[in-house]
């Protein structure tokens, strides 16, 4: 079962915060974030592997709510380079699934 | 030194050609991937193999034949191309257990496979 993420598309200026969100209808055992740059490979963000728990990269973090089933992402203070495809990923028994991203754009 | 590499980068062919992508890694990983990535950017996992053995295979149609010959390398074959099988496709690696958990994954740059 997919991941839904939203917003679909964001557009920021630079200083800007933003949040993505990550729910999925499955229990949560751990979430994972990827940033995909245009005509790039995915990259690893961060894991986030317990309730609660809050993980950081740059200014960028993430928290887990197991009970509710969902994750957010949070962009502080956006640079240009946070610009690119945002995905979460849940594990599923050893298959990471991806939602479907959130485009996020940072202009000057 | 390139952690993930695949080739090649590009593939432009013809309905009902037959074309292999390879791909290699030299992380020390025990597990490799391929995702397919569509037009809509929607990422969707298609095999895994934990050292040589295949462990997942998700609903993919039989023309795509993925195959391990040692635990740092993951080819993909596919036979009679589709244009709906136009797409970029990744290869990616992770210390997880593929079945058991995901662990970070080191994707490839990715192949685009463009059918006429």
């Amino acid at each position: 079962q997919q991941p839904v993420q939203s917003p679909q598309a964001v557009i920021l200026r630079e200083g800007e915060d933003a949040v993505i969100n990550c729910s999925s209808s499955k229990a949560l055992y751990s979430v994972h974030w990827y940033r995909q740059k245009h005509g790039e490979a995915p990259v690893f963000l961060m894991i986030l592997l317990k309730g609660g728990e809050q993980k950081g990269h740059e200014k960028i973090s993430a928290s887990f709510n197991e009970k509710k089933q969902q994750s957010s992402l949070y962009l502080t203070a956006s640079q240009l380079s946070y610009s690119g495809t945002y995905f979460c990923g849940t594990d599923q028994g050893g298959k990471l699934i991806f939602g479907q991203g959130t485009e996020l754009s940072v202009k000057p | 030194d390139t952690a993930v590499s695949q080739t090649p980068k590009y593939l432009v062919t013809q309905m009902g050609n037959d074309k292999s992508i390879k791909c290699e890694q030299n992380l020390g990983h025990d597990t490799m991937y391929w995702y397919k990535q569509d037009s809509k950017k929607f990422l969707k996992i298609m095999f895994s193999y934990n050292n040589k053995e295949l462990i997942i295979n998700e609903t993919v149609p039989n023309r795509f034949s993925p195959k391990s010959p040692d635990k740092a390398h993951l080819n993909l074959h596919i036979n009679s191309l589709e244009l709906g099988d136009s797409a970029v496709y990744f290869c990616a690696s992770s210390v997880g257990l593929a079945g058991v958990e995901t662990g970070e994954l080191f994707f490839g740059e990715g192949s685009r496979l463009t059918v006429l």
